[in-house]
This record gives C-alpha cells, structure tokens and sequence, in this order.
C-alpha cells in the first residue's frame, strides 16, 4: 500500500527563519509527486509537480526537491502569509493520489 | 479562467439521510476526483471519473458512489449517512493527456448529527 508520511507535523518559525519540511514515501510506480498549500476550511492549492529523483521546482520563497524516497519543501525566509499547512502527495501507476497528514507553519512576524 | 466549483459550501444532515454534492471541473479538464479529509488529516481519495466512467477507487463503501456527467461535471452521493461521515468533501480536476496533476475546489462541509 502506497504510504506518506510527513514531519515535522507542526513547525513554528520567526519571519526570516528559513526551514524545510520533509515528505518521505513508498509507492508502487510514481507517477508525480505534488506540493500542496492548504488554509484552514479550503481546499488545497496547487505548488509543483516534480516527476523523477534529483528534480527541483521553486515558487518565490519555497522550492521543492525530489530524491527516491522523500522530498523536501525549503521556505527561504518565510513571512507571516507564508503560515498555512502544507500537503505532499504521491500519485501512483493507477492514477490513485495518496496524501500526507500535513505540515502546519506558523510563521510569526 | 473559472478554477473548480463546488456546491453547496456546507450541510447538515441527520444520520440515515442521502446527500448529493456537485462539482464542476476546471474549463478544459476532463478528470473529476473525490476525497474526504477529516479534521486534522490529509485528503483520503474516494474515486475518480473520466470519460463518464469510475477510473479508480479508494477503500470506501458502496454507500458512496458517483457521476460524471457529458460536460465533465460530477456528482458525489452518500447513502446512510453516519456521523463519521462528517467531513471536508474536495473535488479535484484535472487533464487526463497532461500529466495528472490535480487542482482542487473549495469543498463542501458536511455535518453529520
């Protein structure tokens, strides 16, 4: 069975302190594996895609790195707006997405 | 460029009732999916629809069951309802030639009592 796990599961960072979160899987043949940003009491929204071992995506202050079992989401000094929980999910050879439970950041200013 | 809709925003129903929620796709999408995310969890995948046929299907009952429909919307249906079904219901659509990646509405609320 296709598993994510997420860690830290709560991250409380001072404006400008830069950190990573970190999406570790196991999945029978990945298709993609996708960043989400998500606030309270709305749906997910979209940040990358990445699709093999050693590819990177970045988005102002977030980048997203891909190995064979984990990808890792780097905020570079974050800001307050930056304060929202964060989804990993792996999509496998049968089109099914599996998520992970999530990552909370608080930035505080 | 109108993103994924959802209707209603939130319900509340008893235990035993039936509901229906909608979903229509991102213009040019033809994929739907569902999922159920509980308080403080991820999305859990309840199915997927493409070309008005169930694609893909998660661990859950045939209480839950679907349609998409000739211009790509959907529907999601619940029979039975029971308070653990209390949840943020998301739909998510997407291009089936481009690879896959998803984009999701706002999501409905149900309340259970």
């Amino acid at each position: 069975e296709d598993q994510v796990t997420q860690s830290p599961e709560a991250l409380r960072l001072q404006e400008g302190e830069s950190s990573s979160l970190n999406c570790s899987y196991t999945v029978s043949g990945l298709r993609g594996l996708f960043w989400y940003r998500q606030d309270p009491g709305k749906g997910p929204e979209f940040l990358f895609t990445l699709y093999s071992a050693g590819e990177e995506k970045e988005k102002e202050r977030l980048k997203a790195t891909l190995t064979k079992k984990e990808s890792f989401l780097h905020i570079t000094a974050p800001k307050p707006e930056d304060s929202a929980t964060y989804l990993c999910a792996v999509q496998a050879a049968d089109y099914k997405l599996s998520f992970g439970a999530g990552t909370t950041v608080t930035v505080r200013a | 460029d109108a993103g994924v809709t959802q209707s209603p925003t939130h319900l509340i129903k008893t235990r035993g009732q039936q509901v229906t929620l909608r979903c229509s796709p991102k213009s040019g999408h033809d994929t739907v999916s569902w999922y159920q995310q509980a308080l403080g969890q991820g999305p859990q995948f309840i199915f997927q629809y493409y070309e008005e046929e169930e694609r893909q299907r998660g661990n859950f009952p045939d209480r839950f069951s679907g349609h998409q429909f000739p211009n790509y919307s959907s529907e999601l249906n619940v029979n039975a309802l029971l308070l653990g079904d209390s949840a943020l219901y998301l739909c998510a659509s997407s291009l089936a030639t481009s690879g896959d990646t998803q984009y999701f509405g706002p999501g409905t609320r149900l309340t259970v009592l």
